[in-house]
């Protein structure tokens, strides 16, 4: 079975803080994604990546930046978290570019106070 | 300030009813369009997708639809049961593949 997996399931910062969301894939998927869900809103794409230190924005990638030294690991860095940030993070994978199943994390509920 | 969220859209069925959720789409280019079930507390696990050249593909107790004449797609799930209780998404795939786009989402809420 694919695993995707995030490092925290909560997670609390203060405004200005730098925050790390971590994703970790273990089945050799090519692409992921870092979606925000907020209620009514479904999930919007911040980034995603295709390769290995390749990375292409989506949707809403103001006030994010993400990171992918290795094929097995998707970071997504808040520089300077603020109030508006705070949502639910989801990370995902998928084999290869053109598959439909996308498997994903848990997800992170952060809270930006 | 705090962002307002939308109402997400709720359709509430009777057990053993069928259900039909609907979606619109405004990208005529992608190849596949996707339906996603979230549970509560749980990531979105894929359902089935529909190609882009087809109108119809049915899986167990689940047929989607595509029409795209007026960019509209559905999944109807038969025979309704509690566990299917959830958030429904729609998907498609766009940028050669390499994005999946979400629509915002409808719950489904099953009543004994």
């Amino acid at each position: 079975d694919v695993k995707v997996t995030q490092s925290s399931r909560y997670l609390v910062k203060r405004t200005g803080e730098k925050v790390f969301l971590e994703c970790v894939q273990d089945m050799d998927h090519e692409n992921m994604f870092w979606y925000r869900q907020d209620p009514g809103l479904g999930l919007r794409l911040i980034y995603f990546s295709y390769d290995v230190k390749m990375k292409e924005k989506g949707d809403i990638p103001e006030g994010y930046s993400v990171s992918r030294e290795k094929k097995e690991r998707f970071s997504l860095i808040l520089e300077s978290a603020s109030t508006n940030q705070t949502s639910m993070y989801l990370c995902a994978s998928i084999l290869y570019p053109g598959s439909t199943e996308a498997f994903f994390g848990q997800g992170t509920r952060l809270t930006v106070v | 300030g705090e962002s307002v969220g939308l109402h997400l859209p709720t359709l509430s069925v009777q057990e053993g009813d069928n259900s039909i959720i609907n979606c619109a789409y405004s990208n005529s280019a992608s190849d596949y369009f996707i339906w996603y079930k979230q549970e509560s507390g749980k990531g979105p696990q894929f359902i089935i997708d529909i190609r882009s050249n087809m109108d119809k593909r049915q899986g167990q107790r689940v047929t989607v639809l595509l029409n795209k004449t007026v960019k509209h797609l559905s999944l109807q799930i038969a025979a309704t049961q509690p566990g299917d209780s959830a958030v429904y998404f729609c998907a498609e795939n766009n940028n050669a593949g390499n994005m999946l786009t979400f629509g915002g989402g409808t719950r489904l809420m099953v009543k004994p």
